[in-house]
């Protein structure tokens, strides 16, 4: 089976650098996703990791660890409109390489 | 572009009756989605379709039904109501390749009473 492990909620201030990670258990690993939502709104796409490393879009950066089923998203330089919930998905050979979301972190950024 | 579309926004259900989501997207994806989504937690694969007139059972498929006639469009039926059905249930699609990001509909609010 799949299973995805993030903190239930994270909290820090505007400026400053938080980390949320994801661990998960599968045997068909392909890549890790992540997506930002709002309340109310839609999942919105983060990033994609399929090969160990750091991978850097502006403020956000995503990590992968293959090796230790490991990864986090980076959130630099926070500020009030990133408070939202974060979930990782892996991508998985076993569900016919669909996506299995991870429960979510809810993020609180305060002033 | 509208990108991925769902109607209705909203229903409200009583136990038993049916009902039909519609899920359009206009970026010719071959993949579209249906996802369920309850409170706190993350979003649950029902059906998906890897293309026009294909379909497959996700992760929770019981009492859903999907079809895929055209390939911009995804439908998701509810065969008879139950207030376990009461969720926000998300459409997505994804283009084929490399690419791995998928497009989100807005979400259509059901509650079954």
């Amino acid at each position: 089976g799949q299973s995805l492990e993030q903190p239930s909620e994270v909290t820090a201030v505007e400026g400053a650098i938080v980390q949320i990670n994801c661990t998960y258990q599968t045997s068909g690993f392909y890549g890790l996703s992540w997506y930002q939502q709002h309340d109310g709104g839609a999942p919105t796409f983060l990033s994609y990791n399929a090969l160990d490393g750091l991978e850097e879009t502006g403020r956000f950066s995503s990590f992968l660890s293959r090796s230790d089923s490991y990864g986090y998203l980076l959130l630099q330089e926070l500020q009030m409109k990133d408070s939202a919930s974060y979930f990782c998905a892996v991508r998985d050979r076993n569900y016919g390489q669909n996506f299995v979301f991870g429960p979510g972190t809810r993020l609180s950024v305060l002033p | 572009n509208a990108g991925v579309t769902q109607t209705p926004k909203f229903r409200v259900l009583k136990t038993g009756q049916s009902m039909t989501l519609l899920c359009a997207q206009d970026m010719n994806h071959e993949y579209m989605y249906w996802y369920r989504q309850d409170p706190g937690m993350g979003l649950r694969l029902i059906h998906y379709s890897v293309g026009e007139g294909t379909t497959a059972k996700g992760e929770v498929p019981d009492g859903y039904n999907v079809s895929r006639l055209k390939k911009q469009n995804f439908l998701l039926g509810l065969e008879s109501a139950a207030p376990s059905q009461t969720s926000v249930y998300f459409c997505a699609s994804k283009g084929l390749g490399p690419y791995n990001e998928q497009f989100f509909g807005p979400g259509t609010r059901l509650t079954v009473l």
